[in-house]
């Protein structure tokens, strides 16, 4: 599986988008992007995956660009609740999943 | 609620003594994995199971095993533990095998404590 280069912070203020960047560089063209986020020791949670279109659903969009080298995961109204490690994960056909340091995103009031 | 059950919630062992995790799946999911998370540290992949057969394997060490039973509940069994054994650990359970668009749905965790 591709490895994963994010940020290790970043600060939102509550109500305003939060924009997550995540570089792929080596993705491949059947690996796929996930996102999940883990709040506190919680298990982590799914968020988002896509191949190589944008995608939406009712928890946030991921932006996928179009040489697929890198993505953006954007949670469109922050809140105080998404405060998290938010991981970014390629992954391939090996099964298991990689997970890096992630982002630890802080939204404050 | 991610439908995948682990427990115990909390586990409190000493050092050289042996101890088992269970996990229960997702209804209708065939896959489960094992991840451990050590204070600070990002999640580690230690195993994966399909169907009771073993898939993959990450950095799981000697000491420890795991096993998935004719009814897809998991077992994770850590033996002669020491104090950086402690840990969370995960289950997360699938409903394929391998493939590139597989989501994995995390169970609550496990914390264990080493003393």
């Amino acid at each position: 599986d591709a490895k994963t280069t994010q940020p290790p912070s970043m600060d939102c203020a509550e109500g305003r988008a939060a924009n997550l960047p995540c570089n792929h560089s080596t993705i491949s063209g059947n690996e796929y992007v996930y996102w999940y986020r883990q709040i506190h020791s919680q298990g982590p949670q799914y968020i988002i995956h896509g191949l190589k279109n944008n995608e939406t659903n009712e928890m946030a969009s991921l932006i996928i660009t179009e040489d697929r080298k890198s993505s953006t995961l954007i949670l469109p109204h922050a809140t105080l609740r998404d405060t998290a490690v938010y991981y970014c994960i390629v992954k391939g056909n090996a099964g298991k999943s990689t997970f890096g340091d992630g982002t630890t995103l802080t939204v404050k009031p | 609620d991610s439908g995948v059950t682990q427990t115990p919630k909390h586990l409190i062992t000493a050092t050289g003594q042996r101890v088992t995790l269970r996990c229960s799946p997702r209804s209708g999911d065939l896959s489960v994995y094992w991840y451990q998370q050590s204070l600070d540290q990002g999640l580690q992949f230690l195993i994966q199971y399909y169907n009771g057969e073993e898939r993959a394997k990450g950095n799981i060490l000697e000491r420890f095993s795991a096993q998935q039973f004719p009814d897809l509940h998991s077992e994770l069994n850590l033996s002669s533990l020491e104090l950086g054994d402690s840990a969370l650990y995960f289950c997360a359970s699938s409903t394929r095998t391998a493939g590139a668009q597989e989501t994995q749905y995390f169970g609550p965790g496990t914390r264990l404590l080493v003393l």
